[in-house]
């Protein structure tokens, strides 16, 4: 286990609605990476913070938002939900004394939007 | 544009022989490709990396090579076991302020006993 945890496990939400993901880095990580994976797919970044700032997007909405928190634990915020944005979505962290690309990943949160 | 694929979808072994996972990436500027194993209802967990001024690194039971000539790179697992089925991802790290990490389709190993 990469000691990464996300809430919740699932979630079923409508079209229209809101959504916040919740996700708990490892201990002293200080940076914090989203991806969102379809089925089938390869995950895809949506976005990173690093120290409570967004430090990089990828091709996402912006209804897509997160926030990082002191305790370096992070949101991700989902608006006006679409049928599209059923997926899993994945946290990932990293902090000091690794490399950027040595991120570990949580077990996901998978969303269903009907 | 930006993509990481993979040429089989799909691969299946014998327990005991070599798997080969390929892919392709297409992003220069890359400085390390990853693999990643996911199992089912679990994220993705690192295997190995390998920075791109390398053509080799290996691991525990596995080797990843690449081939910056071709932009191709191949994940090797040897003396394949049961606890290998997973879906594989190659992953291109790109360091442009965020450490973005682009992934593949994924290949789906299965371990015929």
């Amino acid at each position: 286990e990469t000691g990464v945890t996300q809430s919740p496990t699932h979630l079923i939400k409508t079209r229209g609605q809101q959504v916040t993901l919740r996700c708990s880095s490892q201990s002293g990580h200080n940076t914090v990476s989203w991806y969102q994976q379809a089925l089938g797919q390869g995950p895809q970044f949506i976005f990173q913070y690093y120290r409570e700032e967004e430090n990089g997007r990828g091709n996402f909405p912006p209804r897509f938002s997160g926030l990082q928190f002191p305790n370096y634990s992070s949101e991700l915020n989902v608006n006006a939900l679409e049928l599209d944005d059923s997926a899993l979505y994945l946290c990932a962290s990293s902090g000091p004394g690794l490399a950027g690309h040595e991120q570990y990943f949580g077990p996901g949160t998978r969303l269903t939007v009907t | 544009g930006e993509s990481v694929g993979l040429h089989l979808p799909t691969l299946s072994v014998q327990e005991g022989d070599n798997s080969i996972i390929n892919c392709a990436y297409s992003n220069s500027a890359s400085d390390y490709f990853i693999w990643y194993k996911q199992e089912s209802g679990k994220g993705p967990q690192f295997i190995i990396d390998i920075r791109s001024n390398m053509d080799k690194r290996q691991g525990q039971r596995v080797t990843v090579l690449l081939n910056k000539t071709v932009k191709h790179l191949s994940l090797q697992i040897a003396a394949t076991q049961p606890g290998d089925s997973a879906v594989y991802f190659c992953a291109e790290n790109i360091p442009h302020g965020a450490q973005k990490l682009v992934f593949g389709q994924g290949t789906r190993l299965t371990i015929n006993p």
